[in-house]
């Protein structure tokens, strides 16, 4: 049972590149996050997921884009990197909206 | 505008001895906390919650109580061990629990030997 799974762990970009942060859960949870963390700041919520097909925008949404084909897999797309993007991204997972979350390791993301 | 604020960057304490962390938020239609605890290079984990219906919840050494007119909330660890060394962050939500999380800055606990 690996809970919440996040590829890759470290990655450096050069500005205008893009890519995709994978998130892939066994929890069979309905709820999945993307949060991004600053250094010295709080975790800010991205996209959400509330079921397969279904996604949202969150507090800091520019620049990104998920989709929700799966219960298991919510990826994160980053179209043009910008160096505003470096920081650290976690995925979670929640039974129900206001349940704990469950999170995964990160993907420390610097883009330069 | 931060409407859940961590004030304390940080804190440090003696092994055995009582941590308490603070937080503070301003949004009154939250009406659920949580606390998390964050090791480097891991995702947070779920520590302890409270809903507003009561004013403390205890879980071993993990209490936290709510102040619902001071807007207020802490985290008592007691006693600290060395393992508690850790970045706690303080979530809330509204409408029982169902709106999405609101985060904290985030404290870091020493907890020194």
């Amino acid at each position: 049972n690996a809970g919440v799974t996040q590829t890759p762990k470290f990655r450096i970009l050069k500005i205008g590149q893009s890519m995709t942060l994978q998130c892939t859960q066994d929890m069979n949870h309905n709820y999945m996050y993307w949060y991004r963390q600053d250094p010295g700041m709080g975790l800010k919520l991205i996209y959400y997921s509330v079921g397969a097909g279904i996604t949202d925008k969150g507090e800091v949404p520019n620049g990104y884009n998920v989709s929700r084909s799966t219960t298991e897999d919510f990826p994160l797309r980053l179209e043009l990197a910008a160096p505003s993007q470096t920081s650290v991204y976690f995925c979670a997972t929640g039974a129900q909206i206001n349940e704990k979350l469950f999170f995964g390791s990160g993907t420390q993301l610097s883009v330069l | 505008d931060q409407q859940v604020k961590q004030n304390s960057p940080s804190l440090s304490v003696q092994e055995g001895r009582i941590s308490i962390l603070n937080c503070d938020y301003t949004n009154s239609m939250f009406d659920y906390f949580l606390w998390y605890k964050k090791y480097p290079a891991e995702g947070p984990t779920f520590l302890i919650s409270i809903s507003s219906i009561k004013d403390k919840n205890e879980d071993g050494r993990f209490t936290v109580f709510l102040n619902k007119s001071a807007k207020h909330l802490s985290l008592h660890i007691v006693p600290s061990q060395p393992g508690d060394s850790a970045v706690y962050f303080c979530a809330a939500s509204a409408q029982g629990g169902s709106e999405k999380l609101v985060f904290g800055k985030g404290m870091k606990l020493t907890v020194n030997p």
